[in-house]
């Protein structure tokens, strides 16, 4: 199966601590995108890229936020400084190459738990 | 902005009854639309899209969905729900140019024996 994986898929973590997430996307597919969603709520934007360029951040993404995708491939999610209110399911998930439609597929979601 | 809206938070049908799930979106442009199923902790999966031409379109697992433009409306259906459907449904609006989707905060079905 070459769908779009995650790791980890479950982090606890304390307050004040960073955490790093990954994506792996479907490897023929040139943009990525990061999603928050919490409990009850659909999933948010938080950014994307289109090949390494990082090319649009939500204003969800503060400044404790950072994501890179540095060849174009993986993409990485990193939240420094964590609080409890980051608690939620980051999601990632790519897309074909433009001139497609905008479909994106999704992968599992890693889980974050700040205690 | 755009925005989507879901206003049933949780529906409960029995197996083998009909569901409709209702979505109703705000967007300037023509939408692309999209409904995805999650399951507990799961990632989301597509269930089918709209982009252009015919309104009603078809998708896995025996779901069709009717975009209303007039009605700013784009409303999932099943003529006969499986317990397997018990999940978490997700309408998006994509954005043009972006490709990024903004999500309502889905509805919840339960199926009943």
């Amino acid at each position: 199966d070459t769908g779009v994986s995650q790791d980890p898929r479950h982090k606890i973590t304390k307050r004040g601590q960073n955490v790093t997430f990954r994506c792996d996307p479907i490897s023929e597919h040139n943009r990525l995108y990061w999603y928050r969603q919490t409990l009850g709520q659909g999933p948010e934007f938080l950014t994307y890229f289109q090949n390494e360029a990082q090319l649009e951040k939500s204003r969800l993404l503060s400044d404790r936020f950072s994501a890179e995708r540095p060849k174009g491939s993986f993409s990485t999610l990193e939240i420094q400084r964590t609080e409890q209110g980051d608690s939620a399911m980051y999601l990632c998930a790519s897309s074909p190459r433009l001139g497609s439609p905008y479909e994106q597929f999704f992968g599992p979601g890693t889980r974050l738990t700040v205690l | 902005a755009q925005s989507v809206t879901q206003p049933d938070i949780h529906i409960t049908v029995s197996e083998g009854a009909s569901l409709e799930l209702r979505c109703n979106y705000s967007y300037g442009a023509t939408p692309y639309l999209f409904w995805y199923v999650q399951s507990p902790g799961q990632g989301l999966q597509l269930l089918l899209k709209y982009f252009s031409g015919d309104t009603l379109v078809q998708g896995i697992k025996g779901f069709e969905a009717e975009f209303k433009r007039s009605q700013s409306s784009f409303n999932l259906r099943k003529p006969s729900v499986h317990w397997s459907d018990a999940a978490e449904y997700f309408c998006a609006v994509g954005v043009t140019n972006a490709g990024k989707s903004t999500f309502g905060d889905g509805t919840t079905l339960t199926v009943k024996p």
